[in-house]
């Protein structure tokens, strides 16, 4: 069946640092890939998708681009903010039945 | 306005007991899902409904019962609770079956049995 794997955390960074949360996936076809974010007490957010190979998406000053050969959708982000702390989930979705299969989550935390 | 909606936020009570979580989205959207997450941030989707009519049910124990009254609305009723059901549970919804939907999600509903 489809999965996801998301690098291991937490991970602990310095304001204004340069973020990597690794993510690949394992599946049939061609699915939609999303990366979702989730604040302290809060349901998931979207913060990014692609939905074909070698798209690219972004928000928010974070990106990660579909590349289906090495299935993965990594995310980044240039210069972190205390306010980027967080759970970020890397997922995929197929139609019919749409249904997100979530990665492990990573927990993020930016030191001031 | 809040999009997605659950009521309660938190849930305490004792094994063996029936409760009820209750979704209510005003976004339009025909798709609704429930999700769980563990204790360990682990999300895993337990059913999803399109216009009213079950379309995923993830091998969950038949103790679950979702039930959708109208396309605005999901709820979950959950009989003979176990310590195990203690997580977090999500809602979320969607504007139909394309993957590359966005799903919105609701604030979710902490589930404690004790």
């Amino acid at each position: 069946g489809d999965s996801v794997t998301q690098m291991e955390g937490p991970v602990t960074l310095s304001e204004e640092a340069f973020l990597t949360i690794n993510c690949t996936y394992t599946a049939t076809g061609y699915p939609s890939l999303f990366w979702y974010v989730q604040y302290p007490g809060e349901g998931l957010q979207l913060l990014l998708k692609a939905t074909k190979a070698d798209d690219k998406g972004s928000n928010k000053g974070f990106e990660a681009t579909y590349r289906k050969e090495t299935t993965s959708f990594h995310l980044e982000k240039g210069s972190v903010q205390v306010s980027d702390s967080a759970v970020y989930f890397c997922a995929l979705s197929h139609a019919l039945p749409q249904k997100l299969v979530f990665g492990q989550g990573t927990r993020l935390t930016i030191n001031p | 306005d809040t999009a997605v909606s659950q009521t309660p936020k938190y849930l305490v009570t004792q094994m063996g007991n029936d409760k009820s979580i209750k979704c209510e989205q005003n976004l339009g959207h025909d798709t609704m899902y429930w999700y769980k997450q563990d204790s360990k941030k682990f999300l895993k989707i337990m059913f999803s409904y399109n216009n009213k009519e079950l379309i995923i049910n993830e091998t969950v124990p038949n103790r679950f019962s979702p039930k959708s009254p109208d396309k605005a609305h999901l709820n979950l009723h959950i009989n003979s609770l176990e310590l195990g059901d203690s997580a977090v549970y999500f809602c979320a919804s969607s504007p139909g079956e394309n993957s590359y939907n966005e799903q919105f999600f609701g604030p979710g509903t902490r589930l404690t049995v004790l």
